[in-house]
């Protein structure tokens, strides 16, 4: 079975200083791992799976498969940057995604 | 304007009526999906389809039910039979099932009184 956890419902943290939204799962074969974003009264949004290997936004997330994890980070958060996150595990083959509970991060000025 | 979109914005329902949330996409997007999110719950996956005239049950498809008769159209039922549906409802398409990327419509927020 695919699960997700995201263990910080809550993450508070000050403008400019680093932030890392933390992302475990569990799969027993190849995964693909994603953040998803949504912003206050916006449409929840892609902002970027691990095979692109991308910085959006100022943010990167490597897959750990060692660790089962996708943590997402940013070394200087902004105060845009407050939204909820998601991460979100399917497969490479493709297929219906899991979604973990979800992190509300706030960035303080 | 490209996209997903859906309708109503809010819904109000009386106890023991079932009401239908409408999820249009001009995306040419073979795969549609249905979500519900509760806050401290991330998204549940209620229906998904990947294919014109057919659609499987995700992992709270109780006291709902869809229709896939168009390629641009999914919509929703909750029925009365859904013991606690005041929710926020998300609707998604991706190319097809293949295809991990989803991209979402605005929301259906669905109040029952």
């Amino acid at each position: 079975a695919q699960r997700v956890t995201q263990p910080e419902k809550l993450l508070s943290v000050f403008k400019g200083a680093p932030v890392e939204l933390k992302c475990n799962y569990s799969y027993s074969g190849s995964p693909e791992l994603f953040w998803y974003v949504q912003y206050s009264r916006q449409r929840l949004q892609l902002l970027l799976r691990h095979i692109s290997r991308e910085s959006i936004k100022g943010f990167t997330a490597d897959l750990n498969k060692g660790e089962t994890s996708f943590h997402l980070k940013k070394p200087f958060a902004q105060e845009e940057d407050s939204a909820m996150y998601y991460c979100a595990l399917g497969r490479t083959s493709g297929s219906r995604l899991t979604f973990g509970e979800g992190t509300q991060l706030t960035v303080n000025p | 304007d490209g996209g997903i979109t859906q309708s109503p914005k809010y819904l109000f329902r009386k106890e023991g009526q079932n009401v239908t949330l409408s999820c249009e996409q001009n995306l040419n997007h073979d795969a549609m999906y249905w979500y519900r999110q509760d806050p401290g719950q991330g998204l549940r996956l209620i229906y998904y389809s990947q294919i014109v005239n057919d659609f499987q049950k995700g992992d709270i498809a109780e006291g709902y039910s869809v229709s896939r008769e168009k390629k641009e159209s999914f919509p929703l039922t909750v029925t009365s039979a859904q013991k606690n549906p005041t929710a926020f409802y998300l609707c998604a398409s991706s190319i097809d099932l293949a295809n991990n990327e989803q991209f979402f419509g605005p929301g259906t927020r669905l109040t029952v009184l």
